[in-house]
C-alpha cells in the first residue's frame, strides 16, 4: 500500500522568505515518482515538480526545489522567495511504477503574509 | 498549459436528478481518472481508465459511474443526485510521469 503524510495543515510565511513543506512517503515499492501539486482557491490543480525515485539529484523547477530524501522517505517541498501568489493548498502525491494512480497527501495550507 | 477540459465547472442541482459530468483531453493520453475532493481535503481516487472501453472503480466507494468509448472523452454520471455527492470532482488524464487535471466541477445537491 503507498500512503503519503503530510503534517502540516497549515503555515505562515513572509513575503520573500523561504518556506518547507513536509511530506514522508510509505512505499514497497522500489520505483516511485514523487509530485507536488498547488490548488489555489480556484480548484484547479497545477503541477509544480516531479523526482523520480532513482533520480541522483534533487528536482528543481524555478523557485521551487524538491528535497529529497530517500533512506527517511521524505520529499520536502522547498519554495524560495515567497510571493502572495504563492497562497494556496500544496499537495504531495506519489505513483509506484504498476500502480493505477495517483495517491495525494491531506494537503498544506500555506499563507504568504506581505 | 493542459488540454483538458470539464464542464460544468459549477452545478447546483436538486435530489433525485440524473446528473453528467464532461472531461475531455486532447493530448492522446490512454489513462484517465476521476477524483472526488471535499473542500480542503485529499484528492480520493473514484474511477479509472486504462484505454477505451475499460474502466476501474478506485479507492473510493462511489455511487457514480463512468464510460470511455473514445480516448479523449470520460464523462462521469450519478443517476440520482443526493446531498452526499456534494463535492468537487477532478478530471486528469496522465502520461508515465505526470498526470494533468481539468478545472475540476463544483456539484452542490440540494
Amino acid at each position: 500500500a503507498q500512503k503519503i503524510t503530510q503534517t502540516q495543515p497549515g503555515m505562515f510565511v513572509q513575503e520573500k522568505e523561504a518556506v518547507t513543506l513536509d511530506c514522508t512517503y510509505d512505499t514497497s515499492d522500489p520505483s516511485y515518482g514523487l509530485f507536488w501539486y498547488k490548488q489555489p482557491s480556484s480548484g484547479e490543480m497545477i503541477f509544480l515538480i516531479y523526482q523520480g525515485s532513482y533520480d541522483q539529484q534533487n528536482a528543481t523547477e524555478g523557485r521551487y526545489s524538491l528535497n529529497f530524501q530517500k533512506a527517511r522517505k521524505s520529499a520536502n517541498l522547498v519554495i524560495s522567495a515567497s510571493q502572495l501568489g504563492d497562497s494556496a493548498m500544496y499537495f504531495c502525491a506519489m505513483r509506484a511504477a504498476g500502480r493505477r494512480a495517483l495517491t495525494f497527501g491531506s494537503g498544506t495550507r500555506l499563507q504568504v503574509q506581505p | 498549459e493542459a488540454d483538458i477540459y470539464q464542464t460544468p465547472r459549477y452545478l447546483v442541482i436538486g435530489t433525485g436528478k440524473k446528473i453528467t459530468l464532461e472531461c475531455s483531453q486532447t493530448m492522446g493520453h490512454d489513462k484517465m481518472y476521476w477524483y472526488q475532493q471535499d473542500p480542503g481535503m485529499e484528492l480520493h481516487l473514484i474511477h479509472y481508465s486504462y484505454g477505451v472501453n475499460s474502466t476501474e472503480k478506485g479507492d473510493l466507494s462511489s455511487e457514480s459511474t463512468v464510460s470511455r468509448i473514445r480516448t479523449e472523452h470520460f464523462p462521469l454520471t450519478l443517476e440520482s443526485a443526493r446531498p452526499s455527492h456534494t463535492s468537487q470532482y477532478l478530471c486528469a488524464s496522465s502520461t508515465s510521469l505526470r498526470a494533468f487535471f481539468g478545472q475540476g466541477t463544483r456539484l452542490t445537491v440540494v
